[in-house]
């Protein structure tokens, strides 16, 4: 069955380091999500993306956070200059239609910021 | 702005019992709803969804039910198994919008 597959699983960086998270979503999917949950909280929207740019952003999403879809497969989240607040599980999420059925989630990227 | 709200933060049933998990939402154009389950240190995992042109979805143990009009919805597990224990997580999304939007979750726990 195909999957979302994010690296690392778990991330420690002291607190403004820039940080990559990575992701390949399933291969026929168009629309590729990050989401975020700090701990035991609920699941948050950071952005979307969509034919080589940003559909929609969260007011979480500021200038230190940036995506990319460097070749066909990769998609990441870069965060320049990571605060403690960033601590958290950061998943990728890939839908081959919008609004016509399920997210598809990554298993999840721990970022610990010290 | 919390459009999509679970405000049962836990649920404890007994295993073989009916667990109704319950969802509100304040967004009158979300057209799409998806109930997600997640263990810890995974990602959520999908279940059910519904469409806004029903009012049930059934799909083995688990159904949803929406109720439009007073923008709510539930999942029913029937019957509720020692496995079924996780967070669940409610989502909305609507036409014309990319994000789908996700509850504060329910922590259920079904008790042997």
């Amino acid at each position: 069955e195909p999957e979302v597959t994010q690296t690392p699983s778990h991330q420690v960086t002291q607190m403004g380091q820039e940080v990559i998270l990575r992701c390949v979503p399933i291969s026929n999917h168009l629309y590729f999500y990050w989401y975020r949950q700090i701990l035991g909280q609920k699941v948050e929207f950071l952005v979307s993306f969509y034919n080589n740019e940003i559909s929609e952003k969260s007011e979480i999403f500021d200038d230190q956070f940036s995506v990319e879809r460097p070749d066909g497969s990769n998609f990441t989240l870069k965060i320049r200059s990571t605060k403690l607040e960033d601590s958290a599980m950061y998943f990728c999420a890939s839908i081959r239609q919008v609004n016509t059925g399920e997210l598809f989630f990554g298993e999840g990227s721990r970022l610990t910021v010290l | 702005d919390q459009q999509v709200k679970q405000n049962s933060p836990s649920l404890s049933v007994q295993e073989g019992r009916i667990s109704i998990l319950n969802c509100d939402y304040t967004n009158s154009m979300f057209d799409y709803f998806l109930w997600y389950k997640k263990y810890p240190a995974e990602g959520p995992t999908f279940l059910i969804s519904i469409s806004s042109i029903k009012d049930k979805n059934e799909d083995g143990r688990f159904t949803v039910f929406l109720n439009k009009s007073a923008k709510h919805l539930s999942l029913h597990i029937v019957p509720s198994q020692p496995g079924d224990s996780a967070v669940y997580f409610c989502a909305a999304a609507y036409s014309g919008t990319y994000k789908y939007i996700f509850g504060t979750g329910t922590r259920l726990k079904v008790l042997a």
